[in-house]
């Protein structure tokens, strides 16, 4: 079967760095993506990673390794309202999107 | 700006009762999705429509259908809503479903949470 694991929370404080890891087991891999979302909000988008290697936007960065199913995000300079979960999803061969549970971020002062 | 709306934002309604969710469109994309999410789980796809051809994921209830009359707008229709169907419903689109290019990107809407009562 197909599989996306992704911790479930993760606490951090405010002006430090976290990663969240992403791992994944899908028929094929057509590119990964990282999404935001706060309670009760829609999930936003952040990155989309298809090559190999880190990708920074900002604060932001996403890296996938392919080879070993594997992706982080990265976020630099933590501010409280990062506090979020934040959803790793995957396409398969099929083009069809597989999505982690999401891992809960609470960012402490 | 160009975005994804739906509604109601909140919806209540009684057991059996119908209810339709609304989602529209102003970034002229090809695809949209209606996605449902419960509480710390990923959203599950329900069905997406790629112009007007309709797909139905196998195990989405027969108790949800879909309707895209145009290419703006897709509507969400819960038949007889029992208790198990309290959660949030996403819309999102995107210009297309396929390939790797930033074209594929969700843009979702701000979701429609249903309760039933």
């Amino acid at each position: 079967g197909q599989n996306i694991d992704q911790p479930t929370e993760m606490t951090a404080t405010e002006g430090a760095i976290v990663q969240i890891n992403c791992t994944y087991q899908t028929s094929g891999f057509n590119g990964l993506f990282w999404y935001q979302q706060h309670a009760g909000e829609a999930p936003t988008f952040l990155s989309y990673n298809v090559l190999d290697g880190l990708e920074e936007k900002g604060r932001f960065s996403s890296f996938l390794s392919r080879s070993k199913g594997y992706s982080y995000l990265l976020l630099k300079e933590l501010q409280m309202k990062d506090s979020a979960s934040y959803l790793c999803a995957v396409k398969d061969s099929n083009y069809q999107l597989i999505w982690g549970a999401g891992t809960k971020l609470i960012i402490k002062p | 700006d160009a975005m994804v709306i739906q509604n109601p934002r909140y919806q209540v309604t009684q057991f059996g009762k119908p209810v339709t969710l609304s989602c529209s469109q102003t970034l002229n994309h090809n695809v949209m999705y209606w996605y449902q999410q419960k509480s710390s789980q990923a959203p599950k796809l329900l069905f997406h429509y790629y112009d007007k051809d309709f797909n139905n994921e196998a195990d989405t209830p027969d108790n949800f259908q879909s309707r895209r009359p145009n290419t703006s707008f897709c509507f969400l229709d819960i038949r007889s809503p029992g208790l198990g169907d309290a959660a949030m419903y996403l819309c999102a689109t995107s210009l297309i479903a396929g390939g790797t290019s930033g074209a594929n990107v969700l843009t979702f809407g701000a979701g429609s949470r249903l309760t039933v009562l």
